[in-house]
């Protein structure tokens, strides 16, 4: 069974600093990933995922993620986080290509201080 | 493009009842996927339909159910409801033509059993 692990509960980093939040994933077969973003009170936003080819993959916001099978990790990145990144990161891992069945980890809390 | 909408937002019910969630997806879509969102569990998975077919099911009693029409909006039903079925249920929708998609999150609806 897939599962992820993201390791911090709450981080908290100064604006303008640069941000990495952890996600180690299990996967038997290769491995379809995402990180998505959640706002008080609101859905989730996809930042970016990750199926073959290129293991850095872009996002919006200024977000990157870096695949990396020989650790089972796909770390999210920004070089310099603004006070509107302040909100709740979910990576997760998708069921073959199906995207409809993922399972999420749970979560990481960035707080930004001014 | 209008987004997932997800009627109602805000439900408050006691144990013993039943209730009934809806989501449209977005014009297009054929796969929609309910999560439900609870400080304890995280983000699980619940089940996903596409072209009005139970594709996926998560872990859950057979209390929780849904269904998907023609035109794609789905409903999601719960019965005999517990305390500890209160959270935030994600509808989440995709095209779901079997290519490793972007899953497009409605706002919520967020249920309180008393």
């Amino acid at each position: 069974a897939q599962s992820v692990t993201q390791p911090d509960i709450h981080i908290t980093v100064s604006e303008g600093a640069s941000l990495e939040l952890r996600c180690n994933y299990s996967y038997g077969a290769t491995p379809y990933l995402f990180w998505y973003v959640q706002s008080p009170g609101q859905g989730l936003q996809l930042l970016l995922k990750y199926f073959s080819g290129d293991t850095l993959v872009q996002g919006i916001k200024g977000f990157e993620a870096e695949f990396k099978r020989s650790q089972s990790s796909f770390n999210l990145r920004k070089p310099s986080v603004h006070w509107s990144d302040a909100a709740e990161y979910f990576c997760a891992v998708g069921a073959g290509t199906n995207a409809g069945k993922s399972t999420f980890g749970d979560g990481t809390t960035l707080t930004v201080k001014p | 493009k209008a987004g997932v909408t997800q009627t109602p937002r805000y439900l408050i019910k006691t144990r013993g009842q039943q209730v009934t969630l809806s989501c449209s997806p977005i014009s297009g879509h054929r796969s929609v996927s309910w999560y439900q969102q609870t400080p304890g569990q995280g983000l699980q998975f619940l089940f996903e339909y596409f072209s009005e077919t139970q594709r996926n099911k998560g872990n859950f009693p057979g209390r929780f159910s849904g269904r998907q029409f023609s035109n794609s909006r789905s409903e999601m039903n719960v019965s005999t409801l517990e305390l500890g079925d209160s959270a935030l249920y994600l509808c989440a929708s995709s095209l779901g033509s079997g290519v490793v998609e972007t899953q497009y999150f409605g706002p919520g609806t967020r249920l309180l059993v008393l």
